[in-house]
């Protein structure tokens, strides 16, 4: 069965550097999410894309966070520079289509801010 | 705005008994509602859906109905199993505007099934 992959699974760093976290949708789906996961919460909804176009970033702290999906397939988000406060599982998601309610999750990046 | 509300876990239960994990919500409009389910190591799974008042959703023996005079689709299941053990997700679809199909979650509720 078809999967979303991410890398890297966990992510160690000091507070100031930069990090990145790369996401491969499933094949042929044209949305794609990044959402956040602090422990003890649900996930919430940092940006999405439709094809290589953002149609959500409301909710990414975008004075340090930045998103691209340059060929509408796969997608990075990055972080610089991190704060101890970035510490948390960031998920990418993919759907069909952006009215396609059924999302397929990746295994997430842990990230530790130290 | 949208918002979804669970009941507080974590929930301990025996091999073959009952489940029920509440979730309510706050929404305009008539959003889908999800139930997520996600495994130790893994990322979230869709479990069931509901896309109007009255539906029920179903998928390996867990249910759910969507109630609007309570907006609540509480999660039953009548005999949970060791391997039933993961932590939940209640989920709503907050179309907006601009019809994005964008998931608001719960904050999730912890399940452990001793045998």
């Amino acid at each position: 069965e078809a999967e979303v992959a991410q890398s890297p699974r966990y992510k160690i760093t000091e507070k100031s550097q930069a990090v990145a976290f790369w996401c491969d949708p499933i094949s042929g789906h044209a949305t794609l999410y990044w959402y956040r996961q602090i422990l003890g919460q649900g996930p919430e909804l940092l940006v999405q894309f439709q094809d290589e176009s953002v149609v959500d970033d409301s909710q990414l702290p975008k004075d340090r966070f930045s998103a691209e999906r340059l060929k509408g397939v796969d997608s990075t988000l990055k972080i610089q520079p991190a704060e101890l406060g970035d510490s948390a599982m960031y998920l990418c998601a993919s759907s069909q289509t952006r009215t396609n309610e059924k999302l397929f999750f990746g295994s997430g990046t842990q990230l530790s801010v130290l | 705005g949208n918002s979804v509300t669970q009941m507080e876990g974590p929930v301990t239960l025996s091999e073959e008994a009952f489940l029920t994990i509440n979730c309510t919500y706050t929404a305009t409009g008539y959003p889908s509602l999800f139930w997520y389910v996600q495994y130790p190591g893994e990322g979230l799974q869709l479990l069931l859906k509901a896309t109007k008042a009255d539906d029920k959703g179903s998928n390996k023996g867990f249910e759910a109905t969507y109630r609007k005079e309570t907006t609540s689709f509480h999660l039953e299941k009548g005999s949970v199993q060791v391997s039933d053990s993961a932590v939940y997700f209640c989920a709503l679809s907050d179309h907006g505007s601009s019809n994005t199909g964008k998931l608001i979650f719960g904050q999730g509720t912890t399940l452990q099934v001793k045998p």
